[in-house]
C-alpha cells in the first residue's frame, strides 16, 4: 500500500529565507507521480510542484524546488525567499498510473514571520 | 485560466437528510475525483470515476454515497442519509490526462456541516 508521511506538523521561517518541508514516501509501483500541494486558510488545494518518478531531474517553479531522492524515497520542498503569502498548509502527495487516487501527508503548517 | 467550480460553498444540513455536492470539472478534463478533509485532518479519497463509471472508491465511500455525471458536465456527489461524521470540506479534483497518474486540480471546496 502506499503511504505519505510528513514528521514535520509545523514549521516557521522568517520572511525571505529558505525553508525545507520533508516528506517521505513508500510505494511498491514503479510508476508514480509525487505533488506537494499548498493549502491556505481559504482551504483551497493549490498545486505548487510535480515531481514525475522516472526523471532524474528534480523540479522547479519559480522560488519552490524539490529534493528528490528516488532510493531514499524522499521528496522535500524547498522554498526561497519566503514571503507572507507563502503561510499555509503544505500537503506531500503521491499517486501511482494504475490508481489515480492521490494518497497525502498529514501536512506541515508553515507560518511565514515577517 | 481554466478552473474547477463547487456548489456550494457551504451547507448545512440536519442528520439524515440527503445532501448533493456539485461540481463542474475543466472542460476537456476526463477524470474526476472526490476527496474529504475533516477539518485539522488530511486530506482523503473518496471515489474515482472515469468514463461514466466509478474506478475506485474507498472504504469511506460505503452505500451512503454515490456519484454522477447526469448532464455530460456536472459531476455530483450525493450523501443519502447524513451522519454527524460526515461534516468535512469536500473537493473535487478533475485530471485531463491519458494516465490517471496526470496532475488533479482541485475545486475550491464545499463546506459541510451536519447537525
Amino acid at each position: 500500500a502506499q503511504t505519505v508521511t510528513q514528521s514535520q506538523p509545523e514549521m516557521s521561517v522568517q520572511e525571505a529565507e529558505t525553508v525545507t518541508l520533508s516528506c517521505t514516501y513508500d510505494t511498491s509501483e514503479n510508476n508514480y507521480y509525487l505533488f506537494w500541494y499548498k493549502q491556505p486558510p481559504s482551504r483551497q488545494m493549490i498545486l505548487v510542484i510535480r515531481q514525475e518518478a522516472y526523471k532524474q531531474q528534480n523540479a522547479t517553479e519559480n522560488r519552490f524546488s524539490v529534493n528528490f531522492q528516488k532510493a531514499a524515497k524522499s521528496f522535500s520542498l524547498k522554498i526561497s525567499d519566503s514571503q507572507l503569502g507563502d503561510t499555509a498548509m503544505y500537503f506531500c502527495a503521491s499517486v501511482t498510473s494504475n490508481t489515480g487516487k492521490l494518497i497525502f501527508g498529514q501536512g506541515t503548517t508553515l507560518q511565514v514571520k515577517p | 485560466e481554466p478552473e474547477v467550480t463547487q456548489t456550494p460553498s457551504h451547507q448545512v444540513t440536519q442528520m439524515g437528510q440527503e445532501v448533493i455536492l456539485r461540481c463542474v470539472p475543466i472542460s476537456n478534463h476526463l477524470y474526476f475525483y472526490w476527496y474529504r478533509q475533516i477539518l485539522g485532518q488530511k486530506v482523503e479519497f473518496l471515489v474515482s470515476f472515469y468514463n461514466n463509471e466509478i474506478s475506485e472508491k474507498s472504504e469511506i465511500f460505503d452505500d451512503q454515497f454515490s456519484v454522477e455525471r447526469p448532464d455530460g458536465s456536472n459531476f455530483t456527489l450525493k450523501i443519502r442519509s447524513t451522519k454527524l461524521e460526515d461534516s468535512a470540506m469536500y473537493f473535487c479534483a478533475t485530471g485531463a490526462g491519458t494516465t490517471t497518474a496526470d496532475t488533479q486540480y482541485f475545486g475550491p471546496g464545499t463546506r459541510l456541516t451536519v447537525l
